[in-house]
């Protein structure tokens, strides 16, 4: 089974840190896990991806277990437009990735 | 600007009508990719081709139809034998493979059954 587990939604104060976190207890070892955001009626962009190690863009930083069944997604500081669905994703079947329903991530102002 | 640019932006459909969406990209990119997204959903994968003149189907792949007949241009039909069209529709490229890089999604093209 390819599919991760997310929250449904998640909320947040501007500003503040945010971390979501996602659920990958069946992934192997070769699967990279790979981060997407989508604002409504747009198509989704690309956020982070890593394989074993602690990973930092300038969008984000991942955080992934040591036993890899799990990682977080931290934005280090919200801001309105970081209001969007965060899907958490592994690579399946080499170049086949498998979007579920994501997490809808809400920012207070 | 390169990108990915999808047409059209919005598409109505009598039923039983065949529709083609147009997805053109000027990134160079090796890969390309159709994905359908309901709502409230997460995207699922049509069809996809790695290089021009081959594609291979996703998981969603009755009732479409593609074609691959130049790097930058990876059309997608909609025929009447799909039961349910209604939907938003993403075309996506990727440099080569997306395990070590990103996906690059187009704007979407959202087609409504009448």
């Amino acid at each position: 089974d390819a599919k991760t587990t997310q929250p449904n939604s998640m909320e947040s104060n501007e500003e503040e840190p945010v971390h979501l976190p996602c659920n990958h207890s069946t992934i192997s070892g070769t699967d990279y896990i790979h981060w997407y955001r989508q604002l409504p009626s747009q198509g989704p962009e690309y956020v982070i991806h890593g394989l074993t190690s602690n990973v930092n863009n300038r969008m984000a930083s991942l955080a992934i277990a040591e036993d890899r069944k799990s990682s977080t997604l931290i934005l280090h500081r919200a801001t309105l437009r970081d209001a969007a669905v965060y899907y958490c994703i592994r690579e399946v079947y080499g170049n086949k990735l498998v979007f579920g329903a994501g997490t809808i991530l809400r920012v207070k102002s | 600007d390169g990108g990915i640019t999808q047409s059209p932006k919005y598409l109505f459909r009598k039923e039983g009508q065949n529709v083609t969406l147009s997805c053109e990209q000027n990134l160079n990119h090796d890969a390309m990719y159709w994905y359908r997204q309901d709502p409230g959903q997460g995207l699922r994968l049509i069809y996809y081709s790695q290089i021009v003149n081959d594609f291979q189907k996703g998981d969603i792949a009755e009732g479409y139809s593609v074609s691959r007949e130049k790097k930058e241009s990876f059309p997608l039909t909609v025929t009447s034998a799909q039961k349910n069209p209604t939907a938003f529709y993403l075309c996506a490229s990727s440099i080569g493979d997306v395990r070590t890089g990103e996906l690059f999604f187009g704007e979407g093209s959202r087609l409504t059954v009448l």
